[in-house]
């Protein structure tokens, strides 16, 4: 089964400094890739998936990116953070089983 | 995706049965019913997910009615770490499709 490794656990950064999460996976190959964000009280809000390396797909306009340099990372960045950034962003995996995502243990970013 | 309907929180007494349901009224014939939960301040867990037969794992059993237009997620005996919010989702493959998560039931598990 597949696992997924998320850091920093929490961060707290500046508005308008430069962002980047990591995501990597083990336990798997090609997997399809997701980088969701929860704000405070709220659902999950699909931001980017990838089908495969260099593949990004974006859900909904915003401040961030995503890439995939290699099969198994998965990286969210953002050139100047906003306030409205702030949330719980969690990657997930997902590899064509009918067994459902798996996701990592999030990381909680304050934007101050 | 179909879209479904969950009641916003429930209570349920430590040891009892929880029963948490959904209706996906508009589900087409190769979707899958899926459970997910996730617990305060972690990513969400996969429970158990159905297509048309009844389900039953170590964590939960599933149960669809026959229309499939709705189903009903049970925790035999619920326990305090059942404490979580409780997402249904209909889709057709969730290792291809990107999950759409609603807003789930807060299921309370109460001493």
């Amino acid at each position: 089964s597949q696992t997924i490794h998320q850091w920093p656990a929490t961060l707290v950064q500046p508005v308008g400094s430069p962002l980047s999460l990591e995501c990597t996976v083990e336990g798997t190959s090609n997997p399809n890739l997701y980088w969701y964000r929860q704000a405070a009280g709220r659902g999950l809000q699909l931001l980017f998936y990838s089908v495969g390396i260099g593949q990004i797909s974006s859900e909904v306009p915003q401040n961030l990116s995503a890439s995939r340099p290699q099969d198994r990372q998965f990286i969210l960045s953002s050139k100047k953070l906003l306030l409205s950034d702030s949330g719980f962003y969690l990657c997930a995996c997902g590899t064509g089983f009918v067994y459902g995502y798996t996701f990592g243990s999030g990381t909680r970013l304050t934007v101050v | 995706d179909a879209k479904t309907t969950q009641p916003t929180s429930m209570d349920c007494a430590e040891g009892r049965a929880a029963n948490l349901p959904c209706n996906h009224s508009t589900i087409s014939g190769n979707e899958y019913v899926y459970w997910y939960r996730q617990i305060h301040s972690q990513g969400p867990q996969y429970i158990i997910h159905g297509l048309k037969n009844n389900e039953t794992n170590e964590m939960a059993s599933l149960i669809i009615t026959e229309d499939r237009k709705s189903s009903t997620l049970i925790l035999p005996h619920a326990t305090l770490r059942d404490t979580a919010v409780y997402y249904c989702i209909v889709s057709m493959d969730t290792g291809r499709r990107a999950l759409t998560f609603g807003s789930g039931t807060r299921l309370q598990v109460q001493p």
